[in-house]
C-alpha cells in the first residue's frame, strides 16, 4: 500500500501571495492531521481532520485553512504568506485520529522570498 | 497544558555505542500516549513505538528499547549497538486522551553515528 503522499514537494512563493498543499492518506486512513516544522525545531500541530470534520485546531492564525474531502485527502491553504511560514509542512495520516500512531508523507518545503 | 522536553540537543557517538536519548513530559491527564519517531535526512518522519499511561512495562524492539517511568515522568530511548543507519533526529511526543491528532512534540535529538 501507498504511504501518505504530499504534492508539491517543494514550492517556493513571495510574500502576500497564498498557497495550497495537498494530502493523500493511507487508504483505509480517515483522519488526516497538518503540522508544521520549521528548521531544527519539532513539529508544530496546525489542524486535524476526521470524517471531513475539524477535529483540533492549533495555535495558528486564520491565514491557515484546511478541508478535508469525500476521499479523506486534505488540502492546508495558507493565505497572506509571511516569511516565517517558511517550513516543512508535514500531513499525518491515521484510521481514527484518536491518539492512533500517525503515520507521516515527506512533507512540503515551503520557501517564502 | 502538555509538554515535552528533550534536553539533548546532538549526541554523537562511534559505531556499536549504546546512546540513550532522554524525554520528559508534562500533563495533567491521567490517561495519555507517548511516541518516539525517527526523522532521518530524507525528511520524512518515521513512527517507532507507542505507549499508553496505563502501561509502564519496558519494551525492547531488536537494538531499540524504551524505558517509561511515571514517577519521573519521562520516557527515555535507548539504541544499543548504534550503527551508521541510526543518524537521524528523534523526536518524542506527547498526545493527551480525547485530543484526536494533536501530538505535542519535543524540540528533538540529533545522533551522530561515526564509522
Amino acid at each position: 500500500d501507498a504511504g501518505v503522499t504530499q504534492s508539491p514537494t517543494h514550492l517556493i512563493k513571495t510574500r502576500g501571495q497564498h498557497v495550497t498543499l495537498r494530502c493523500s492518506p493511507i487508504s483505509g486512513h480517515k483522519s488526516v492531521s497538518w503540522y508544521q516544522q520549521v528548521l531544527g525545531q519539532g513539529p508544530q500541530f496546525i489542524f486535524q481532520y476526521y470524517e471531513k470534520e475539524e477535529r483540533g485546531r492549533g495555535n495558528f492564525p486564520d491565514r491557515f485553512s484546511a478541508r478535508q474531502f469525500p476521499n479523506y485527502s486534505s488540502e492546508l491553504n495558507v493565505n497572506a504568506l509571511l516569511l516565517g511560514d517558511s517550513a516543512l509542512y508535514l500531513c499525518a495520516s491515521s484510521r481514527d485520529g484518536n491518539n492512533q500512531p500517525q503515520h507521516f508523507g515527506d512533507g512540503t518545503r515551503l520557501s517564502i522570498l | 497544558a502538555q509538554k515535552v522536553t528533550q534536553a539533548q540537543t546532538e549526541i554523537s557517538v562511534v559505531e556499536k555505542e549504546d546512546v540513550t536519548l532522554d524525554c520528559v513530559y508534562e500533563t495533567r491527564d491521567t490517561t495519555y500516549y507517548l511516541f518516539w519517531y525517527k526523522q532521518p535526512p530524507s525528511g520524512e518522519l518515521v513512527f517507532l513505538i507507542r505507549r499508553n499511561s496505563f502501561d509502564e512495562q519496558n519494551e525492547i524492539s531488536g537494538r531499540y528499547s524504551w524505558n517509561f517511568q511515571k514517577s519521573t515522568s519521562s520516557f527515555n530511548f535507548t539504541i544499543t549497538a548504534s550503527q551508521v543507519v541510526d543518524s537521524a533526529v528523534y523526536f518524542c511526543a506527547l498526545s493527551e486522551e480525547g485530543s484526536w491528532g494533536k501530538f505535542q512534540f519535543g524540540a528533538g535529538t540529533q545522533v551522530v553515528v561515526t564509522p
